[in-house]
């Protein structure tokens, strides 16, 4: 199972939106309604921030959304804040009755 | 607020064994399915393995099936990952991972802290 593809980086500033796309194949994204997304910060363990497509763990910012078209997934954070800056990775149940991570996306607030 | 409490890792030689455990608190430990997930150094995360909240069913990915096992222990609230045969491709921190409600490699609601696993001679 080929890893879900991700830009290597992404940046913004502080108060702007940001998208970043995780794409994959109708074998996992396109798939099912199973993507879900994490931000991870240095040394830290990982953090749900979506699931199942477009919906917000309780305790998420609403300023993070989630949406899908296709074998495209894709993560929008709105209103920049410096504490957004961390890596991102998206993941999709296959069918394979696997899991695939996508390769993640270092967010940059400049 | 959930509690998920990793250890046994450390360093090992390749060809070599090591069990993992994960001690799990402040929830209903048998209701819910529960994964595995690793991350090398300086790399991307990787899902290792999933079972369910009974332990009946498992999951695994194609990088560790036939080497890695899991299990649990809810008597414990403790989640395992036995790993034989292993390689220096294997290492990496180890996260235990609990999956949302009534789903099963699905999503990783709460994680661990990690364990360091690290394969060398």
């Amino acid at each position: 199972q080929s890893a879900l593809t991700q830009p290597a980086s992404v940046s913004g500033s502080p108060g702007q939106s940001i998208t970043i796309s995780c794409t994959g194949t109708s074998s996992d994204v396109g798939g099912y309604n199973y993507v879900s997304w994490y931000q991870q910060h240095p040394g830290k363990a990982p953090n749900l921030v979506i699931y199942d497509v477009s919906n917000r763990p309780s305790g998420v910012s609403i300023r993070f959304s989630g949406s899908k078209s296709g074998n495209t997934a894709s993560l929008t954070i709105s209103g920049l804040q410096a504490e957004d800056e961390a890596d991102y990775y998206c993941s999709s149940y296959t069918s394979s009755s696997s899991v695939v991570f996508g390769g993640g996306t270092k967010l940059t607030v400049l | 607020e959930v509690q998920l409490l990793e250890s046994g890792g450390g360093l090992v030689q390749p060809g070599g064994s090591l069990r993992l455990s994960c001690a799990a608190s402040k929830f209903t430990f048998s209701n819910y399915a529960m994964s595995w997930v690793r991350q090398a150094p300086g790399k991307g995360l990787e899902w290792v393995s999933a079972i369910s909240g009974s332990g009946g069913t498992t999951y695994y990915a194609d990088s560790v099936k036939g080497r890695f096992t899991i299990s649990r222990d809810n008597s414990k609230n403790t989640l395992y990952l036995q790993m034989n045969s292993l390689r220096a491709e294997d290492t990496a921190v180890y996260y235990c991972a609990r999956e949302g409600p009534g789903v099963i490699i699905q999503y990783f609601q709460h994680w661990g802290q990690g364990t360091l696993v690290t394969v060398s001679s």
